[in-house]
């Protein structure tokens, strides 16, 4: 089976750094994704990693360790826009995946 | 930028019913996906769809779910009897092949569904 856990809130000021950790538990693995979502709508794509490492994108930034079963997603200079879920996702040896109950952060001015 | 499209947004139907609900996926995608996601509650599998055919399904599609590509554009969820734990907001999404790993699914906006 997979266990993917995260935490449930977190709280950041505009204009700072905060870091969202993923530890998962999976029977197979084929890639670990985040994705962001706003209340009521869609998850949004964020980043891909499926080798050990850190993947930079912008202002996001995605980190594995695939021995250890841990991610964490970056978010640099913090945007009142960035207040959202983030969804960590782990792709098992077929092509679904399997999504963690999200963290949901609230960035203040 | 390419989206898939869902159709309704929003639909109300009495417990026992059926309901349909419609994706059109990205065109040049071949991988085809359902998810759901419960009110507070994590994004969920159901099934996958490649070649025509179901890939994979979670223990949650059971029976009273189907899926369908009747055309080369449209994808299909099905509900025969519908139930009050049915009611959810049911993404439809799609990868391209070859990149999907990398680009990651492209979801759809969804379909709230409530059952009553």
């Amino acid at each position: 089976g997979q266990n993917i856990d995260q935490p449930t809130e977190m709280t950041a000021t505009e204009g700072a750094i905060v870091q969202i950790n993923c530890t998962y538990q999976t029977s197979g693995f084929n890639g670990l994704f985040w994705y962001q979502q706003h209340a009521g709508e869609a998850p949004t794509f964020l980043s891909y990693n499926v080798l050990d490492g850190l993947e930079e994108k912008g202002r996001f930034s995605s980190f594995l360790s695939r021995s250890k079963g841990y991610s964490y997603l970056l978010l640099k200079e913090l945007q009142m826009k960035d207040s959202a879920s983030y969804l960590c996702a782990v792709r098992d040896s077929g092509s679904k995946s399997t999504f963690g109950d999200g963290t949901t952060l609230t960035v203040k001015p | 930028e390419p989206e898939v499209t869902q159709t309704p947004s929003h639909q109300v139907t009495q417990m026992g019913q059926e309901v349909i609900l419609r994706c059109v996926p990205i065109s040049n995608h071949l991988y085809f996906y359902w998810y759901r996601q419960i009110l507070g509650q994590k994004v969920e599998f159901l099934v996958s769809f490649y070649n025509n055919e179901i890939s994979e399904k979670s223990e949650i599609f059971d029976d009273q779910f189907s899926v369908e590509r009747p055309d080369g554009s449209n994808f299909t969820l099905k509900i025969r009897s519908t139930k009050l734990e049915d009611s959810a907001m049911y993404f439809c999404a799609s990868i391209q092949p070859g990149t999907g790993a990398v680009l990651g699914y492209t979801f759809g906006s969804g379909t709230r569904l409530t059952v009553v």
